[in-house]
This record gives structure tokens, C-alpha cells and sequence, in this order.
């Protein structure tokens, strides 16, 4: 069964580092979303992909958040520098298209420790 | 108000017993998505629906649109069933489409 990939599983950073997490949606989907999930809330949404073009990235803090789907297929989403709020698991998830009738399949995610 | 909610927010339950969890929304959709997560780990979709019912194994999901209701079933739940599961409806906006997750329903299942 076709999964997205997410790397790495685990993360553990300083404080003021930078940070880079990688996704690799299904083959031919061309919704590519990234999701943040703190510790006992549901997740938000950060960015959506179309393509490679951001569709949706108002909840992503652009001071030090950056994503990028350069060929419209795998993405990476980088905090720099990463602060202790930080501290989430990343979700990235993708769909065939855009629409409401239009299933997600989640990645495993990366767990992110700030310290 | 959340505009997705579920209830109830946790349960406990006997290896076997018949379980339910509850889902209801405000916003105004065309489908449904439940997943399931557990601790520490990432999200399985384990269903989408948007009129009806679904059955995959020992889950049932069904949906009243009307209503704006959902509901996730387990018949002879097992410990491995323990785990949050999440309602969420799709807001599609354009080309913008993200999930609104519901609060989320920890299982604890008890051999």
C-alpha cells in the first residue's frame, strides 16, 4: 500500500538551530499538506502545496517557518531558528486533488524536541 | 463552540465490549474523515465517508448528513484498538482544503 514518507522520526534540536523535516507524498497526489500537532491539541495546518505552488500558509509563522515543493513533489519544511514552542509533531499529509471528497493519507510524522 | 466535536472526550472499556464514539459539526460539509492515532505516533485514516455507512474489519462508520452526525463504531474491541481517534471535516474553501479536527476520543481498552 502506497505511504507517505516522512523524514526524519525523531528530531532533537537546540535552541536558535535550524531544522529541516522531509516528506515524500504518494506518487500523483498532487495536494500536499503540512500540519504541526502540539502535544494533546489536534493538528493545524501550517501550509498547503498544489503542485508546488503554496495554496494556504496563513498559519505558517513566516519569521521562521519556510516550505518549499520545488518540483511539485517531495517538500521540506525548515524553522530557523527553532524555539522551545517548537517542541510538535510535524504531519505532513497528502490528497489526489483538492476537494472536500478527496481522502488524505498522513505520513508517520516527525516528532520535534526543542531544548 | 468547537465546530467539530466528539464524545466522548475518554473511554475506558472491557476487552469485547461494543464501543461508539460520537461526532458532531457545525460546518457545513460533503465528507467526513475518521482517524486514528496512537500515542506518540502519527495518523491512519481509517475512514472516509460522506453519506451512509462503511465497515472495514471490527469498525463501523456511519454518517447523517441532515444531522450533522457521525458516528465511529468497534465491535469486540481488543487492547490494540487503544488510541485517540479523531473526527475531521474537510473546510474547502477554493483551492484551499484543510481539516478541522474534532478534540479527539482516548480509548483505553482493558484486557
Amino acid at each position: 500500500e502506497a505511504e507517505v514518507a516522512q523524514s526524519p522520526r525523531y528530531k532533537i534540536t537546540e535552541k536558535s538551530q535550524a531544522v529541516a523535516f522531509w516528506c515524500d507524498p504518494i506518487s500523483g497526489h498532487a495536494t500536499l499538506y503540512w500540519y504541526r500537532q502540539i502535544l494533546g491539541q489536534g493538528p493545524e495546518l501550517l501550509v498547503q502545496f498544489q503542485d508546488e505552488s503554496v495554496v494556504d500558509d496563513s498559519q505558517l509563522p513566516k519569521d521562521r517557518f519556510s516550505a518549499e515543493r520545488l518540483k511539485g513533489v517531495d517538500s521540506t519544511l525548515k524553522i530557523q531558528p527553532a524555539e522551545l514552542g517548537d517542541s510538535a509533531m510535524y504531519l505532513c499529509a497528502s490528497s489526489l486533488a483538492t476537494g472536500a471528497n478527496y481522502g488524505y493519507t498522513f505520513g508517520s510524522g516527525t516528532r520535534l524536541t526543542v531544548v | 463552540k468547537n465546530e467539530v466535536e466528539q464524545s466522548p472526550q475518554n473511554l475506558t472499556a472491557q476487552e469485547g465490549e461494543f464501543i461508539t464514539i460520537n461526532c458532531s459539526y457545525s460546518v457545513g460539509i460533503s465528507a467526513l474523515h475518521w482517524l486514528q492515532q496512537h500515542p506518540g505516533g502519527g495518523i491512519v485514516s481509517l475512514f472516509m465517508l460522506s453519506s451512509g455507512k462503511k465497515k472495514h474489519g471490527r469498525l463501523i462508520a456511519t454518517i447523517n448528513i441532515q444531522e450533522k452526525h457521525s458516528s465511529l463504531h468497534i465491535t469486540a474491541s481488543h487492547p490494540r484498538d487503544s488510541a485517540v481517534y479523531i473526527c475531521a471535516v474537510p473546510l474547502y474553501g477554493g483551492a484551499t482544503n484543510k481539516l478541522i479536527f474534532g478534540t479527539g476520543t482516548l480509548l483505553a481498552v482493558q484486557p
